[in-house]
């Protein structure tokens, strides 16, 4: 069965630090990924989404991931963070031969301090 | 007003008794899902439609949860018997339609369900 692990769970940063939140996904097959954000009080909206092509994928508000397929991994990055970038961040995966039922990970919840 | 919408926003309820949840996706989005969100855990998908195909109900914990959707419109999630452990935040996400490149899909803002 899919699965889709996000390892950390809270992380706290100053603004302007660098930001990498890991995400690991096991499938056998060829997949989607997605990284979707939730802002305090707004509902789900998707950061950025991977289905071919370039393994670096730039989304919104300065966000990018990097699809490894040799480490079933979509980790991803913002090179300096702001206070509005608090939120919870969701890896999810899905099968690309199908529809998009998602599989997500718990998420983790980002902190920045001015 | 084009995103999704879900009502009722909170519901509190006591055990033992019935709810319905309501999702009105995207006009003109043919694919509806719902998911669940326990607190501190990820999204859990639960069941999904597809314009006027059998839809996947692969994701119901139980007999209880059921779910409908009149052609491409409305949908309604309806948990029976209610019990504690279904607490939860439940989601409905629509998209276009099912399966490729097109295939986003957009959130509601979701019902928090509260059983006592």
């Amino acid at each position: 069965a899919q699965s889709v692990s996000q390892h950390n769970h809270h992380v706290i940063l100053s603004e302007a630090a660098s930001l990498e939140l890991g995400c690991n996904y096991s499938y056998g097959g060829t997949v989607n990924l997605f990284w979707y954000v939730q802002y305090p009080g707004q509902h789900l909206q998707l950061l950025l989404k991977y289905f071919s092509g370039d393994p670096l994928v730039k989304g919104i508000k300065g966000f990018e991931a990097e699809f490894i397929k040799s480490k079933f991994s979509f980790n991803l990055r913002k090179p300096s963070v702001q206070w509005s970038d608090t939120a919870e961040y969701f890896c999810a995966v899905s099968n690309s031969g199908g529809y998009n039922k998602l599989i997500f990970g718990a998420g983790t919840r980002l902190a920045v301090h001015p | 007003g084009a995103g999704v919408s879900q009502s009722p926003s909170n519901k509190v309820t006591e055990k033992g008794k019935d709810v319905e949840l309501r999702c009105d996706p995207i006009s003109g989005h043919t694919a509806l899902y719902w998911y669940r969100q326990r607190l501190g855990q990820g999204l859990e998908f639960l069941i999904y439609f597809q314009g006027n195909s059998a839809p996947d109900k692969s994701g119901l914990p139980s007999d209880r949860f059921s779910a409908e959707r009149t052609g491409e419109s409305v949908s309604t999630l309806t948990i029976q018997r209610t019990q504690q452990e279904d607490s939860a935040v439940y989601l409905c996400a629509s998209s276009l339609k099912a399966g490729g490149i097109t295939d986003t899909q957009y959130f509601g803002p979701g019902t928090r369900l509260t059983v006592l």
